[in-house]
């Protein structure tokens, strides 16, 4: 299998531009995780979906922030407009079935400037 | 969710035994104690997970006393790779809405 699968790995842009982060999770996990780590605040979740449907998503910034995750193999976390303190390193992570194993992708670096 | 309490940093050097304690006095009886591991520039990688008593695995042990409000994370005979920053979770056991949430982290550097 080939893992948690994120893109793009990297991302520079200007403030108030849009941003748009992929995730593919691993095939046959029901669970996917969106986290974004920052030295000052370390790991944080963001929002996470279970079977599709979005749980619990109390860690999301604010309304520039969104999630889907239209079917089981694909979630996209949007920011708009982007801001320099939205910058970050965001994880996306999945698993299969109510375990306490998340599988983590390498992470989408985001710069905004 | 019981609130976890780990050191903020630990320095060993190789070939010495680790034990990293977590706290988490509040655990509830559904829970389970779950730790991380994460390298630079890469997504926390889980190491291994228990309920109570000790659990070990190709990596690394993890005892849990009676009472379970702590745990500690035993790395045997650590190398410089080793050097990461060590997470300590407390999850709901079994549930749909179990999310895992990740506290500062314990960041062991191992010298030679």
């Amino acid at each position: 299998d080939a893992g948690v699968i994120q893109s793009p790995r990297h991302e520079v842009t200007e403030m108030g531009q849009e941003v748009t982060l992929r995730c593919k999770p691993i095939s046959g996990h029901n669970s996917l995780f969106w986290y974004r780590q920052t030295m000052m605040r370390g790991l944080e979740l963001l929002i996470y979906f279970n079977n599709n449907v979005p749980i619990d998503d109390s860690g999301m910034p604010e309304d520039r922030f969104s999630a889907k995750m239209p079917n089981a193999s694909f979630s996209t976390l949007k920011i708009q407009p982007s801001e320099p303190r939205d910058s970050a390193v965001y994880f996306c992570a999945s698993r299969e079935g109510y375990t306490g194993e998340l599988f983590f992708g390498e992470g989408s670096r985001l710069t905004v400037l | 969710l019981a609130k976890t309490t780990q050191p903020i940093s630990m320095d060993s050097y190789e070939g010495q035994e680790v034990n990293i304690t977590c706290s988490h006095n509040n655990i509830a009886t559904n829970d389970y104690i779950t730790w991380y591991q994460q390298f630079p520039s890469q997504g926390p990688r889980f190491i291994i997970q228990g309920y109570k008593t000790k659990v070990t695995n190709e990596v690394a042990s993890l005892f849990i006393p009676a009472d379970r409000k702590s745990s500690t994370l035993s790395l045997p005979r650590v190398s410089l790779s080793d050097t990461a920053v060590y997470y300590c979770l407390v999850r709901r056991g079994n549930q749909a809405g179990t999310a895992l949430i990740f506290g500062k982290g314990t960041t062991l550097s191992v010298s030679s």
